[in-house]
């Protein structure tokens, strides 16, 4: 296994095109995160998933973001009606358990999908 | 006031120099987080922790849970250690919450 994979690496569209990135975690990891960052900032949460189930969304997500695990492996995260501020880069992570496991929850990121928007 | 600091924000130093970076934290946690990041790359996970101290060739963090508080240091600085280095909370109330400090960009020189 060769770690978190992200595609796109990088993707250039005008604002009002809808954009969709994917995440492909750890093969036995249960969780996975989208984070977002911009320049000069800490990476922001935008939502989680345990299997396929989307547990947590963050009200930065707004109804233009959706995010899937439709079977618990790979995620997509898109982007409708894409706006200037969208761009950002978009980090994928995954980890194997709960927080509360220290000794075995440590995220691991992909190298991230960096968005561009015109 | 931010839940998680870092200083400093911006560190310049010499090779060979014995580097320290702070991260102070104001909430509950059940572990942290330093991760590393390049100019345009992705986040590497460099230790969690949750008490005592950890090493990794010659990357060394500790944390003082008492205290809040946590530093990475590096011994034998290299200009390929030059990166954005990131303290990150797990907060103790939430399965998935990360709290993330701002980052201390670090350059090494030759």
């Amino acid at each position: 296994d060769t770690g978190v994979s992200q595609n796109p690496r990088h993707k250039i569209t005008k604002r009002g095109q809808n954009v969709t990135f994917r995440c492909d975690p750890i093969s036995e990891h249960n969780r996975l995160y989208w984070y977002r960052q911009t320049l000069g900032q800490g990476p922001e949460f935008l939502t989680y998933f345990q299997n396929e189930a989307q547990l947590e969304k963050s009200r930065l997500l707004s109804d233009r973001f959706s995010a899937e695990r439709p079977k618990g492996s790979f995620s997509t995260l898109e982007i409708q009606r894409t706006e200037q501020g969208d761009s950002a880069m978009y980090l994928c992570a995954s980890s194997l358990a709960p927080f509360d496991r220290v000794n075995t929850g440590e995220l691991f990121f992909g190298e991230g999908s960096r968005l561009t928007v015109l | 006031k931010n839940e998680v600091e870092q200083s400093p924000q911006n560190l310049t130093a010499q090779e060979g120099e014995f580097i320290t970076i702070n991260c102070s934290y104001s909430v509950g946690i059940s572990a942290l987080h330093w991760l590393q990041q390049h100019p345009g790359g992705g986040i590497v996970s460099l230790f969690m922790l949750s008490s005592g101290k950890k090493k990794h060739g010659r990357l060394i963090a500790t944390i003082n849970i008492q205290e809040k508080h946590s530093s990475l240091h590096i011994t034998a600085s290299h200009p390929r250690d030059s990166a954005v280095y990131i303290c990150a909370v797990r907060w103790r109330d939430s399965n998935y919450q990360l709290i993330w400090g701002a980052g201390t960009k670090l350059i090494i020189k030759p």
